[in-house]
């Protein structure tokens, strides 16, 4: 069954430091997702991309985070200089389409990022 | 279930029993739910779904029920396994927003063998 696939599992790196966070889609998936998980807390949206451009994008998701679809199977998330409140499991997802509602976004087994 | 030292919601079963989660909504204006699945250290994985149009959507051993009166959403995991042992999230589309997903507070499920 096709996955979404994430690299690294774990990323240590120390404050202020850029870090970028691999994502590969289901092949034949359009829409793309960013979302982080905070130690015990809920799973937070941070960005949804489709088409080369961000389709939206939350309040956390701010200057100091991008995306990036640099070829046809990839999709980054780049955190330039990274704070100490970065640290948690950040999760990618993707659906086929994004042209329903009613469409299953499967997620990857997520990136754990701490920030020293 | 009360709450925990990571404030996560937890329902203790043993096995064989039948498990009912459950979670609360706030936006009336959602019209897609979906529980996912999430074990220790790894993505959430999709259950089940169901439309605001449905009261009831029954998969393998998965039932969720949709009351939209009162905003509540439950999920109901028949014969419970020592496999079903996960963090159990209720997520909403509102569909207004290009379908991201808002992720409930999570319900920490231990079967007992």
């Amino acid at each position: 069954e096709p996955e979404v696939t994430q690299t690294p599992s774990h990323q240590v790196t120390q404050m202020g430091q850029e870090v970028i966070l691999r994502c590969v889609p289901i092949s034949n998936h359009l829409y793309f997702y960013w979302y982080r998980q905070i130690l015990g807390q809920k799973v937070e949206f941070l960005v949804s991309f489709y088409n080369n451009e961000i389709s939206e994008k939350s309040e956390i998701f701010d200057d100091q985070f991008s995306v990036e679809r640099p070829d046809g199977s990839n999709f980054t998330l780049k955190i330039r200089s990274t704070k100490l409140e970065d640290s948690a499991m950040y999760f990618c997802a993707s659906t086929r389409t994004g042209a329903i509602i009613q469409e299953t976004q499967y997620f990857g087994p997520g990136t754990r990022l701490l920030v020293l | 279930g009360e709450s925990v030292g990571l404030h996560l919601p937890t329902l203790s079963v043993q096995e064989g029993d039948n498990s009912i989660i459950n979670c609360a909504y706030s936006n009336s204006a959602s019209d897609y739910f979906i529980w996912y699945k999430q074990e220790s250290g790894k993505g959430p994985q999709f259950i089940i779904d169901i439309r605001s149009n449905m009261d009831k959507r029954q998969g393998q051993r998965v039932t969720v029920l949709l009351n939209k009166t009162v905003k509540h959403l439950s999920l109901q995991i028949a014969a419970t396994q020592p496999g079903d042992s996960a963090v159990y999230f209720c997520a909403e589309n509102s569909g207004g927003s290009n379908y991201k997903l808002t992720f409930g507070k999570g319900t920490l499920l231990t079967v007992n063998p």
